[in-house]
């Protein structure tokens, strides 16, 4: 089974400041099969990214994810205040198909 | 539209059985992984394990094979999570996930409402 590793477990920043968020594998994701989701209290989560780098429908450019092999990137360019969330990273190569603990932006 | 619907909340009592479900429209129901995700209260996401609707093809997370199990039936485009005897652990937030390509397990674009349920005596 991958573990994902998630880095910071919290990270407080303002609107209009970069948020990087890491997420590292204990062995290598096959093909870059890495998700990234947001999720907000009491709502099912989003999908962001997949593909490690591919933006799903509707997901405004200030997202982007990078990385390949076990380290694995989200960025948010400028946070807006509805970016203030949970971010999950996931990997699907192979079954389990395993999510990170999660990262908790949060407002400064 | 594409979307999952899933069954409505539940309030069990420790070793009483359950079944929740998750409805897909708007897609090809037989060409796409649907997994099943859970999230106790406070936590993160776990992948518990999903079903290929076309062949019943099931993969189950290693902590919970055996603790649960998924179905599907075609007919009604309905797939299932399914406990024989509940635990107070099982308490949680259920949601079913479709991903965006039909060849992949993951990058779950399509998510269901969740399904909250309860265990407690």
């Amino acid at each position: 089974e991958i573990v994902l590793t998630q880095s910071p477990g919290t990270l407080s920043l303002s609107p209009g400041e970069r948020a990087t968020l890491s997420c590292r594998a204990s062995q290598s994701v096959s093909s870059s099969y890495l998700a990234w989701y947001q999720q907000k209290p009491g709502q099912a989560p989003r999908l962001l990214i997949y593909g490690a780098s591919t933006r799903a429908t509707g997901i405004p450019d200030r997202f982007s994810g990078s990385g390949s092999g076990t380290d694995f990137t989200l960025t948010i360019s400028r946070l807006e205040p509805e970016d203030f969330a949970v971010y999950y990273c996931q990997q699907y190569g192979g079954s389990p198909g395993t999510f990170g603990q999660g990262t908790k932006v949060e407002i400064k | 539209e594409v979307q999952l619907e899933q069954s409505g909340a539940e309030v069990k009592k420790p070793g009483e059985p359950l079944r929740i479900s998750c409805k897909g429209s708007g897609y090809s129901f037989t060409s796409y992984w649907i997994a099943w995700v859970r999230q106790m209260p406070g936590k993160g996401l776990e992948w518990m394990g999903l079903i290929y609707p076309g062949n019943s093809d099931t993969k189950y997370s290693p902590s919970l094979q055996g603790q649960v199990s998924i179905s599907a039936d075609k007919s009604v485009r309905t797939v299932y999570l399914q406990w024989s005897s509940l635990k107070a652990s099982d308490t949680a937030m259920y949601y079913c996930a479709r991903p965006t390509y039909s060849n992949t397990w993951g990058g779950f674009e399509i998510w269901g409402q969740g399904t909250m349920v309860i265990v407690s005596s």
